[in-house]
């Protein structure tokens, strides 16, 4: 079964310099969730979008931002990278027509350094 | 995660159950996920049970939930190797899809 896709799965920058990650939820998924996961740390919510509009909003620095396209796949951008921001970063989505089963992604790793 | 709190550490011996307990704090909570985590990799949802349920069994595994007293429990029945990993439960916050992950218990599974 197709699952969440993720890109980057591995990426390195150095401070104060841009990243963006792409995600590409499951087919017919219509909400994608990012998650901030920090070494040991359980997973932080972010941001969510439900048909391409922004649905909640958690713990995302001004210095982010993401949004969702017309083809469902959601791009999170972060500028200004700050080493705290080495993490893994957890894409997922959900058919919110159908419950609530929110599936990850593999994640991507970001390392500043 | 603040309002969802686990036991750090969990180790059984193979073919034995192991039971991995979850307390958390919304009422609100609409759904309790548990999500299994290896070394370096994603979440992969294992299962979930609707505020309105106390058991679920799925194969292997079996949520219990006491609403009451706002405690949730994964049993995985005879534990291998393969089921060592990181167990995080999650609740749905105020209902929304917004997820407040536990701090995680760590299955360690020896012969």
């Amino acid at each position: 079964a197709a699952g969440v896709i993720q890109s980057p799965r591995h990426l390195i920058k150095e401070k104060r310099e841009t990243a963006t990650l792409k995600c590409y939820p499951i087919p017919r998924h219509d909400t994608v969730y990012w998650y901030q996961q920090g070494p040991g740390q359980d997973p932080q919510f972010l941001i969510s979008f439900y048909e391409k509009m922004q649905s909640d909003k958690g713990s995302i620095p001004d210095r982010f931002s993401a949004q969702q396209f017309s083809d469902y796949h959601s791009e999170l951008n972060m500028s200004s990278l700050e080493l705290g921001d080495s993490a893994l970063y957890f894409c997922a989505s959900s058919p919110r027509t159908a419950g609530n089963t929110i599936y990850f992604g593999e994640g991507s790793w970001l390392t500043v350094v | 995660g603040e309002d969802v709190e686990q036991s750090l550490f969990l180790s059984v011996r193979e073919g034995d159950s192991s039971v991995i307990n979850c307390t958390y704090t919304d009422s609100s909570s609409t759904y309790l996920y548990w999500y299994k985590q290896e070394p370096g990799a994603g979440l992969q949802l294992l299962t979930y049970i609707f505020s309105n349920m106390d058991m679920k069994q799925d194969q292997r595994l079996t949520v219990l939930l006491n609403k009451k007293d706002k405690h949730l429990s994964l049993r995985i029945a005879d534990t291998q190797t393969g089921d060592s990993a990181i167990y995080f439960c999650a609740e749905s916050f105020r209902g929304t899809d917004k997820l407040i992950f536990g701090t995680g218990t760590r299955l360690q599974v020896f012969p």
